[in-house]
């Protein structure tokens, strides 16, 4: 079945540094992979969307990259800030719906 | 106005009760989802709505319907339910009905508990 995988649940960083997480996928390929945070007790909020022809995409501190080569999106947060402490869901098209990995738990420590 | 409302925040109910979860958006979108989202684990999709219609039903028990009254508006009818339900349910919707091709914009969600 088609599957989304964040394979690590908690990541934890210090402030100022490069949080950087990874998705896969895996039996199929999706045109396009999303990225959202969700709070505690909230819902997701989207973040960003790229293209399976797209390399790269940015805003601000964030950085998303596909590589179907490899089947992987990786997300950076570059000078992360407490703030950033939260989960992030990897979204990945399957048919006419989006289904999500199970999300990575970052901890910014200041 | 770039929100989607869900009611109740929170939800108690018996296994015999029914009740139902409601959710709103004015922001013009045609596809209007629901999922269920169980602690520590991802949003679980249950029905699609595309212009109005139901377009995917992944195979929910027949105790959730869901019904779509009119393009803004989003309903979950929930009958005899399982404590096993107790989930977050969170309504979302899209521009676009292909939803894959873009954001999905989801509301704050109903934490509904089953006794």
């Amino acid at each position: 079945s088609q599957k989304i995988e964040q394979n690590s649940e908690a990541l934890n960083i210090q402030e100022g540094k490069t949080a950087t997480l990874t998705c896969n996928y895996t039996n199929y390929s999706p045109a396009y992979l999303q990225w959202y945070r969700q709070d505690p007790g909230r819902g997701p909020v989207f973040l960003l969307l790229i293209r399976e022809n797209e390399k790269e995409k940015r805003k601000e501190r964030l950085k998303v990259t596909f590589d179907t080569t490899l089947k992987q999106s990786l997300f950076h947060i570059t000078a992360s800030q407490p703030a950033d402490s939260a989960t992030y869901l990897c979204g990945g098209q399957a048919g006419t719906a989006l289904i999500f990995g199970k999300g990575t738990t970052l901890s910014v420590s200041s | 106005d770039t929100e989607v409302t869900q009611t109740p925040k929170h939800l108690v109910m018996g296994m015999t009760n029914k009740k139902s979860l409601k959710c709103e958006q004015h922001m013009g979108h045609r596809a209007m989802y629901w999922y269920k989202q169980k602690a520590k684990k991802p949003p679980e999709l249950m029905f699609v709505y595309s212009y109005e219609k139901l377009s995917i039903n992944e195979s929910v028990p027949s105790r959730f319907s869901p019904e779509c009254p009119n393009s803004s508006l989003l309903n979950l009818h929930l009958h005899a339910l399982q404590p096993e339900d107790s989930a977050l349910y969170l309504c979302a919707s899209s521009q676009d009905p292909k939803a894959a091709r873009e954001k999905l914009f989801f509301g704050s969600g109903t934490q509904l508990s089953v006794l």
